[in-house]
């Protein structure tokens, strides 16, 4: 199979701090990850997609200088939430694409973030 | 644009009883379907995913899925709940020039009761 992990399961932080969030792929490389924000009994939705070695694409309505989105390497994307705010707690959840972008493409994903701010 | 929709916020069946969760998707081409579990807390699980083919599609935990192109659905559906199911549930629609982006539909779900 394939293993995306995600680091740390849970932070609590300060108003006004930053927080980085890690996604791995542990067992596969993967040139595309993504990044996807789920409130409470609600749906996920993308942030932005993160290409290895390139700027991250971000979803209409998301702050790209509050998300910081890093993908340095083709098994860590890494996802900062800069100068945080208590209306930033989530559940945040990568995911990495495994595949060549056709009928073999498959995404496999973190088991997610619980961030809140205090 | 695209967009999945499913109109079922929570459903409760009974153990034993079968399941079929509605999954109606907008798109303008043929798109991938996926049918995804999300235990409370965690991440998600790939139950099955539908790209081309046979319309009915069969996934874990014995659950399947049928492809309708006509009624832009695509049901989950498994013959005996059991009560390690109860979870939440959601469908999603990828591009096919855009591998591993997706859109979630609203999620529904399930409690099973003895």
């Amino acid at each position: 199979g394939a293993v995306v992990s995600q680091h740390p399961s849970w932070v609590i932080c300060k108003s006004g701090t930053s927080v980085k969030i890690e996604c791995r792929s542990l067992d596969f490389q993967a040139t595309t990850m993504f990044w996807y924000r789920q409130f409470p009994k609600q749906s996920l939705m993308l942030m932005a997609t993160s290409n290895e070695g390139s700027k991250a694409t971000y979803e209409q309505g998301v702050e790209k200088d509050k998300f910081l989105i890093n993908h340095a390497s083709l098994t860590l994307s890494t996802l900062t939430v800069t100068s945080a705010h208590p209306e930033d707690s989530s559940f945040y959840i990568c995911s990495a694409t495994k595949g060549t972008g056709g009928i073999d493409t498959e995404a496999f994903f973190g088991q997610g973030t619980r961030l809140t701010v205090v | 644009a695209q967009s999945v929709t499913q109109p079922d916020i929570h459903i409760t069946v009974s153990e034993g009883a079968s399941l079929e969760l509605r999954c109606n998707y907008s798109y303008g081409a043929t798109p991938y379907l996926f049918w995804y579990v999300q235990s409370p807390g965690q991440g998600l699980q790939l139950l099955l995913k539908y790209f081309s083919g046979d319309t009915l599609v069969q996934g874990i935990k014995g659950f399947e899925a049928e492809f309708k192109r006509s009624q832009s659905s695509f049901n989950l559906r498994k013959p005996s709940v059991h009560w390690s199911d109860a979870a939440e549930y959601f469908c999603a629609v990828g591009a096919r020039n855009q591998g591993g982006k997706l859109i979630f539909g609203q999620g529904t779900e399930l409690s099973v009761k003895p």
